[in-house]
């Protein structure tokens, strides 16, 4: 079983759409989780993270953590065709950050 | 503005061909990584590296050297090319904290 699981897509969404981009994580003992966002042909960037459980917000984009169920999510309202990528989850632990396979996001115009 | 520059961004080498890529930091980061990304497998961790001349295998090594001579630089090396190590490889680097900064990539393919 893969620590950071995330469900590949791709999802494709109007625009002006709420968004919901999930994870699961089997490993109780982490406590920071990351969104990368990485256009095609470029490098992942850092979106956001959150540390331990409940939610962060960011303009139109909202991280939030349920460590009882060990479940991660990313939220984007009013979703633009700008926002086209792919979407990784990560998990931090000891040194290393653990990637999800990442979810690939359409917004249709 | 943290700037990871890594050589080249599309190489096409042979099978048993020696492939160095190169990663550049300009931030003075002390840990260093290299990935592979394949569709469907995510980003996996090769090395890592958390000072000059120090270095750690990551989930997959095999196949992989890497190189850290200076702080600002890392080196990931194919000893020997193979099919198989057609990826796109992508280099990140982090100070103290967990923050990554990934640059470009470099998408390699093996004929």
């Amino acid at each position: 079983q893969k620590e950071v699981e995330q469900d590949p897509g791709p999802l494709s969404v109007p625009e002006g759409a709420i968004v919901s981009l999930n994870c699961t994580y089997s490993n109780s003992a982490f406590q920071y989780f990351m969104w990368y966002r990485q256009y095609s042909r470029k490098g992942p960037e850092l979106l956001m993270y959150t540390y331990s459980s409940g939610n962060k917000e960011d303009g139109r984009f909202t991280a939030q953590v349920d460590k009882s169920s060990k479940y991660i999510s990313l939220f984007i309202r009013d979703s633009q065709p700008s926002d086209s990528a792919t979407y990784l989850c990560a998990a931090y632990s000891s040194y290393k950050l653990i990637f999800g396979s990442g979810t690939r996001l359409l917004v249709r115009p | 503005d943290v700037k990871v520059t890594q050589s080249s961004r599309y190489l096409v080498k042979r099978t048993g061909e020696k492939v160095f890529l190169e990663c550049v930091q300009d931030m003075d980061h002390e840990n260093m990584f290299w990935y592979r990304q394949d569709p469907g497998l995510g980003l996996r961790l090769i090395y890592f590296s958390y000072d000059v001349k120090m270095k750690e295998k990551g989930d997959i090594p095999e196949g992989y050297s890497v190189s850290r001579e200076k702080k600002e630089r890392f080196s990931l090396i194919l000893e020997s090319a193979s099919t198989n190590q057609t990826s796109m490889y992508l280099c990140a680097s982090r100070p103290t904290g967990f923050e990554q900064y990934f640059g470009p990539g470099t998408r390699l393919t093996v004929t």
